[in-house]
């Protein structure tokens, strides 16, 4: 059973388009994230949830909103594309005890590719 | 504000040597928690060995091992015998006290050579 599992793997869509990536995951954590890898593979976090609660907003664009609707699920959504928005976007989980040794399980990313 | 330095955009091994990578960081928590990933090529991101900001000693798994050295703030990851399927990138990670975020170093890409 994939722990965290995020859909599709690959998109692939033009200039002001609206897309969605959604992420999934099986381990009962209480905290979701939403990472953006650049080309240099920088990771680069965009969001955190717990329980359904937006926790992290880090100064992302508002075309891209975030929904949870349950604490497994935490779905990105993005209005507008810009050639800029091409990256890896990775959905994580942890359980939320913070600084405790809750490590973030990740899923295997969306290669996002706008053109 | 929290920050992971990781000085080492790439390294080059001979396979079955010993590899140090090193981070160092930066944070106000009193308490925090600290990490290792590895990114092979095909792109997933791999949780290799965790370190508290209180344990006594430095964290161990299997081959890697986590020198921490709390004063001088870093976080060096040593892989013991390394494998031509170390060949990856790595990332130094930290979560502190005061909220749920992860954030991550730029990586060192290693490479490990026959």
């Amino acid at each position: 059973d994939t722990a965290v599992s995020q859909t599709p793997k690959y998109l692939v869509t033009q200039m002001g388009n609206d897309k969605s990536i959604k992420c999934e995951q099986n381990l009962g954590h209480d905290t979701m994230y939403w990472y953006k890898q650049d080309s240099k593979k920088f990771l680069k976090i965009m969001f955190s949830y717990n329980n359904k609660e937006l926790i992290i907003n880090e100064t992302v664009p508002n075309r891209f909103s975030p929904k949870s609707p349950d604490k497994a699920h935490l779905n990105l959504h993005i209005n507008s594309l810009e050639l800029g928005d091409s990256a890896v976007y990775f959905c994580a989980s942890s359980q939320g005890n913070r600084g405790l040794n809750t490590e973030a399980f990740f899923g295997q990313g969306t290669r996002l590719t706008v053109v | 504000a929290q920050k992971i330095t990781q000085t080492q955009p790439g390294m080059f091994v001979q396979e079955k040597e010993a590899v140090t990578l090193d981070c160092t960081y930066d944070t106000s928590d009193p308490s925090y928690g600290l990490f290792w990933y590895k990114q092979p090529s095909s792109g997933e991101m791999i949780f290799l060995i965790y370190q508290g900001s209180y344990d006594q000693q430095n964290a161990t798994e299997g081959r890697y091992s986590l020198n921490f050295q709390k004063a001088r703030k870093s976080a060096n990851l040593v892989i013991s015998a390394s494998q031509l399927g170390d060949s990856a990138m790595y990332f130094c990670a930290m979560r502190g006290n005061r909220d749920d975020k992860i954030i991550f170093g730029k990586g060192t890409r290693l490479h490990i050579l026959p």
